[in-house]
């Protein structure tokens, strides 16, 4: 079974600041990562997929890069519509695992 | 518009019985699997289960298996996830989402709005 961390479990960042969120995997899963954001009340967003890749409409603020087992997401300058819960999930041979999470909150 | 819109919230007792449903539209129902995730109250993301509506073959988490059915009626673009006797622990946001296979992997690209389920005697 596949385990995923993230890192760290709360960041506290000031708009127009760069937030640097992590995710590990206990095991290599390649570039099959993927984020999401989720808002109070909301459903998950996918952001990122295949490590890298942005989903469609998701502003250019957002990058993810990685391979193997440790992988990042950069939120270039944080807007007010940024503050949320941030989760990693891994697909590896049918089987989903999502991270903890990382709440971006305003500091 | 791509869209999956599930039932409304439920509150039940234990060991009743419950079948929630999550419908598609806008795209080829059949033609992408459709993952169940549950929320438990002021937690994370714990995948459930997938369901691919074309042909009804079913993937289940080791951690869910044999605790829910996942189950799709492609007649009516309509994925569903039950339960035979819910259990108070079972109280949680319940969310559908489409899997998306692009760049060698898989994602969830588009969400329900997810289905809250309250089980409380």
């Amino acid at each position: 079974e596949i385990v995923m961390t993230q890192s760290p479990a709360t960041l506290s960042v000031s708009p127009g600041e760069r937030a640097t969120l992590s995710c590990r995997a206990s095991q290599s899963v390649s570039s099959n990562l993927a984020w999401y954001q989720q808002k109070p009340g909301q459903a998950p967003r996918l952001l990122i997929y295949g490590a890298s890749t942005r989903a469609t409409g998701i502003p250019a603020r957002f990058s993810g890069s990685g391979s193997g087992t440790e992988f990042t997401l950069t939120i270039s300058s944080l807007q007010s519509e940024d503050f949320a819960v941030y989760y990693c999930q891994q697909y590896n041979n049918w089987v989903f695992t999502f991270g903890p999470g990382t709440k971006v909150d305003i500091k | 518009e791509v869209q999956l819109v599930q039932s409304g919230a439920e509150v039940k007792k234990p060991g009743e019985s419950l079948k929630i449903s999550c419908k598609g539209s806008g795209y080829s129902f059949t033609s992408y699997w459709i993952g169940w995730v549950r929320q438990m109250p002021g937690k994370g993301l714990e995948w459930m289960g997938i369901i691919y509506p074309g042909d009804s073959d079913t993937r289940y988490s080791p951690s869910f298996q044999g605790q829910v059915t996942i189950s799709a009626d492609k007649s009516i673009s309509t994925a569903y996830l039950q339960w035979s006797s819910l259990k108070a622990s079972d109280t949680a946001m319940y969310y559908c989402a489409r899997v998306v296979a692009a760049a060698g992997t898989r994602a969830f690209d588009i969400w329900g709005q997810g289905t809250m389920v309250t089980v409380s005697s």
